[in-house]
């Protein structure tokens, strides 16, 4: 099984400053890494997929890098809506896994 | 527009069984491998089960192996969960999810959840 370690589990920041996300795998999983959204009471939403593809409607601020076992999520500037919980998966094989999270907080 | 709509959660004994749906619309759903991702009570995501769109294709999280089921009725455009022996620790909001593009184990729609409580 492909574990899965974000870090921070905590990122405490203010509107308008860089947020960066850290998604280590325990082994290789060439670029088949994918970062979700979740807010309180609502389902999580696909935000990058394939390490650094955009999905539909999200927004030019977020952006994804990485392949192999390093990986990163940025936030260019945050916005009051960015405040929530990251999530990043691997789909290179099974069972497909995700890792612990990182909570974006208000400073 | 995709729209996925869970229903089936509630509250199950330990060793009960429950079933749940996904009712899928706004999308051909016979064409998409769909999923089941659950979130334990302020915990984080765990994938559950996937499905191929032929159903050719199954695999299971070793959590749930043996005692899940996942199936489909592309005739009737759902998703199903045969949850059975369950455990305190299933006890979980369970999300209904398909793959974002014609392939590739991500999940790009979501339902919004059903409710899946164990306890005696």
């Amino acid at each position: 099984e492909i574990v899965l370690t974000q870090s921070p589990a905590t990122l405490s920041l203010s509107p308008g400053e860089r947020a960066t996300l850290s998604c280590r795998a325990s082994q290789s999983i060439s670029d088949y890494l994918v970062w979700y959204q979740q807010k309180p009471g609502q389902a999580p939403r696909l935000l990058i997929y394939d390490a650094s593809n955009r999905a539909t409607d999200i927004p030019a601020r977020f952006s994804g890098s990485g392949s192999g076992t390093d990986f990163t999520l940025t936030i260019s500037s945050l916005e009051p809506e960015d405040f929530a919980v990251y999530y990043c998966q691997q789909r290179r094989s099974w069972p497909l896994t995700f890792g612990g999270g990182t909570k974006v907080e208000t400073k | 527009e995709v729209q996925l709509v869970e229903s089936g959660g509630g509250l199950a004994k330990p060793g009960g069984s429950l079933r749940l749906s996904c009712a899928a619309s706004g999308f051909t759903f016979s064409n998409y491998a769909m999923n089941w991702v659950r979130q334990a009570p302020g915990k984080g995501l765990e994938w559950v089960s996937s499905i191929s769109h032929s159903a050719d294709s199954i695999n299971y999280a070793d959590s749930v192996k043996g005692r899940f089921t996942i199936s489909r009725d592309n005739a009737e455009n759902s998703l199903y969960l045969q949850l059975n022996s369950l455990r305190a620790e299933d006890t979980a909001v369970y999300y209904c999810a398909r793959i974002r593009g014609s392939s590739g184990w991500d999940f790009g729609y979501w339902g919004q959840g059903t409710l899946v409580t164990v306890s005696s």
